[in-house]
């Protein structure tokens, strides 16, 4: 979506190794948010920010950390990538609560081996 | 915490038919109430949202909801669908004054000709 970048699209890695999934943002909006998508579980909210560094987990939060140095960017690491971490990653944005709406981006596909 | 169910993960229906997705949703406070939909391989994008007022709902590409608060619903609706209404719907709850959004885990429409 305009305004909203993920970075990779497609990411394969192996077992064991780090992954860094970024998220850029033009709005300078305050809120972002990473949610996965798994079937049969829609979108879950792994951590979100409301300002640079602020963060705070979500409800899919093991295994994940998240950081943000600055308004428009926020990364999403899994320390040591998992089978069970293979789905796709969606970065949201927000410029206040819930009636403001929220923008998605395009989504990171990554597959653990 | 909120959450929200999709009681139909799966909805065929023939093109020019109407359709009918269903969205329960459980909270102790007040909410708003969001859908998305998904087309293949892109991310998510906002339909419509009830905030407050009138209970019915006119969102993008035809599709209405209404808000039902002592059943805690909000069905989406669309009197006659599309070939390229194919696509996925999620039904979505953020508490008032929050700013986290919670998922049903999606309904998938498939419209045939």
């Amino acid at each position: 979506d305009a305004g909203i970048t993920q970075s990779p699209r497609h990411k394969v890695t192996e077992t064991g190794t780090p992954v860094t999934l970024r998220c850029h943002q033009t709005e300078n909006h305050r809120y972002m948010y990473w949610y996965r998508q798994d079937p049969g579980h829609g979108l879950r909210l792994i951590h979100y920010s409301y300002g640079v560094k602020d963060t705070d987990k979500g409800e899919v939060s093991d295994g994940y950390s998240v950081s943000r140095s600055k308004t428009e960017d926020f990364l999403l690491t899994l320390e040591s990538a998992t089978s069970s971490q293979t789905s796709v990653y969606f970065c949201a944005i927000s410029s206040g609560t819930g009636n403001y709406g929220y923008t998605f981006g395009s989504g990171t596909r990554l597959t653990v081996v | 915490a909120q959450s929200v169910t999709q009681l139909d993960s799966q909805v065929p229906v023939f093109e020019e038919a109407p359709v009918e997705l269903r969205c329960n949703y459980s909270s102790s406070v007040s909410v708003y109430l969001f859908w998305y939909v998904q087309y293949p391989n892109q991310g998510l994008q906002l339909l419509l949202k009830y905030l407050s007022g009138s209970t019915l709902v006119k969102g993008i590409n035809g599709f209405e909801a209404e808000f039902n608060k002592s059943q805690t619903s909000f069905h989406l609706r669309k009197p006659s669908v599309h070939i390229s209404d194919t696509a996925e719907y999620f039904c979505a709850v953020s508490v008032i004054n929050d700013y986290k959004l919670s998922f049903g885990a999606g309904t998938t429409v498939t419209v045939r000709a």
